[in-house]
């Protein structure tokens, strides 16, 4: 069974310049997660789909993060314009109806 | 607002040893554990779970304790591996979303 697929791996943007993420979760999962990992800290989670719709987003920072899953499938999550403490890893996930959520390798983003 | 805790940022335990990482938690409405465990440049990795209904659980060198009233759990590496060395984060939920703490790096030494 093939894992949770994202690109890039690593990215370096400017501050005020946009980036987005892609993901691609395990077949079948119907629940796909976006986390935010800063150095030093657990993951936070940023939004929670359900298919194509959004169950939980109260902790994205909608004036420059949005996100979206068409289709029910991938997702992409996106930052416009990034700032310094964006820097983080950004990490997938997608869970099983046991709710065992499987991650992907992540996305190291560095604002500079 | 740190709802899951744990306190050790970091742990070295010898080869053949027991590995016990702990985690204590403040919601009480948190009703299912889950362990990670993640190596560098790499996503992390189910390791192990624990639903509020049971306060124990054990899967091969791996067992998690819960301790409902104290809200704290913990997971045991019995024997602990070099491979074994890590970082584990302890997750907790009250639905869907998962609360991590800041992560214990684990190290065992030949």
């Amino acid at each position: 069974e093939a894992g949770v697929a994202q690109s890039p791996r690593y990215k370096i943007i400017e501050k005020r310049q946009s980036v987005a993420f892609w993901c691609n979760p395990i077949s079948g999962h119907a629940t796909l997660y976006w986390y935010q990992q800063i150095l030093g800290q657990g993951p936070k989670l940023l939004i929670q789909f359900q298919n194509n719709g959004v169950v939980d987003d109260s902790q994205l920072p909608k004036d420059r993060f949005s996100a979206e899953r068409l289709k029910g499938v991938d997702s992409t999550l996106k930052i416009q314009p990034a700032k310094l403490e964006d820097s983080a890893v950004y990490l997938c996930a997608s869970s099983s109806p046991k709710n065992e959520q499987y991650f992907g390798p992540g996305t190291r983003l560095t604002v500079t | 607002d740190q709802q899951v805790k744990q306190n050790s940022p970091s742990l070295s335990v010898q080869e053949g040893r027991i590995s016990i990482l702990n985690c204590d938690y403040t919601n009480s409405m948190f009703d299912y554990f889950l362990w990670y465990k993640k190596y560098p440049a790499e996503g992390p990795t189910f390791l192990i779970s624990i639903s509020s209904i049971k306060d124990k659980n054990e899967d091969g060198r791996f067992t998690v304790f819960l301790n409902k009233s104290a809200k704290h759990l913990s997971l045991h590496i019995v024997p602990s591996q070099p491979g074994d060395s890590a970082v584990y984060f302890c997750a907790a939920s009250a639905g869907y979303a998962l609360n991590f703490g800041k992560g214990t790096s684990l190290l065992v030494t030949p």
